[in-house]
């Protein structure tokens, strides 16, 4: 099955302490993003990937790090985390190409930074 | 880059109609978006515009005008299943083929 996982789907955790949350895509697909999702602020967009060992920031990438050895794997990183990180995170994955990419979203982390 | 919008909320009824609106600017247009989500969940696809038109999915219907920068979703005979946020997301020419997500419509369907 055609799918995007994320890992863990919940997580709460201290302040300053390092944490990573993982992606994979079993589709081949070159295009990878995270996305934090908050109250009337929608899905904005943290970091994203063309292709293996290709990575450039988002919207709001302050406080994150990625990184895609791989092109199935796509981990979000967060070396000291504080309260205003807690959201929702996705990721996704999509083909790179002109036509109708739609993309394949994680079922979600939901992570909370006390 | 983009500039999306959406109405927040939206209320119908059972069996209705309703059509949720997007409104963007863009440097330059290459696609348009709309994805169902519901609470807690992942986005789900619905459908994507490119040309100008009409595209019917089912009971969801979606339209794009580019000269106005204007699209819509429009979900016929409402079911409760269809209460969610709907998102729209804008795609430009800027070469990485990344869509840019409004913030989303929440559509409650009451009996």
């Amino acid at each position: 099955e055609a799918q995007v996982t994320q890992n863990p789907r919940y997580l709460i955790t201290v302040t300053g302490k390092k944490l990573t949350v993982t992606c994979s895509q079993n589709m081949n697909h070159e295009y990878m993003s995270w996305y934090r999702q908050d109250p009337g602020l929608g899905l904005r967009q943290i970091y994203y990937s063309m292709n293996v060992e290709v990575t450039d920031k988002g919207d709001v990438p302050e406080g994150y790090k990625v990184s895609r050895k791989e092109k199935r794997n796509f981990p979000l990183i967060l070396e000291s985390p504080s309260p205003n990180q807690t959201s929702l995170y996705f990721c996704a994955s999509s083909l790179l190409e002109t036509s109708n990419t739609e993309a394949f979203f994680g079922q979600g982390t939901r992570l909370t930074v006390v | 880059g983009q500039n999306i919008d959406q109405p927040t909320e939206m209320t119908a009824t059972e069996g209705a109609i309703v059509q949720i609106n997007c409104t963007y600017q863009t440097s330059g247009f290459n696609g348009l978006f709309w994805y169902q989500q519901h609470a807690g969940e992942a986005p789900t696809f619905l459908s994507y515009n490119v040309l100008d038109g009409l595209e019917e999915k089912g009971r969801f219907s979606s339209f794009l005008s580019r000269s106005k920068g204007y699209s819509y979703l429009l979900l016929k005979e409402l079911q409760m299943k269809d209460s969610a946020s709907y998102l729209c997301a804008v795609r430009d020419l800027g070469g990485s083929y990344i869509p840019t997500f409004g913030r989303g419509t929440s559509l409650i369907v009451h009996p």
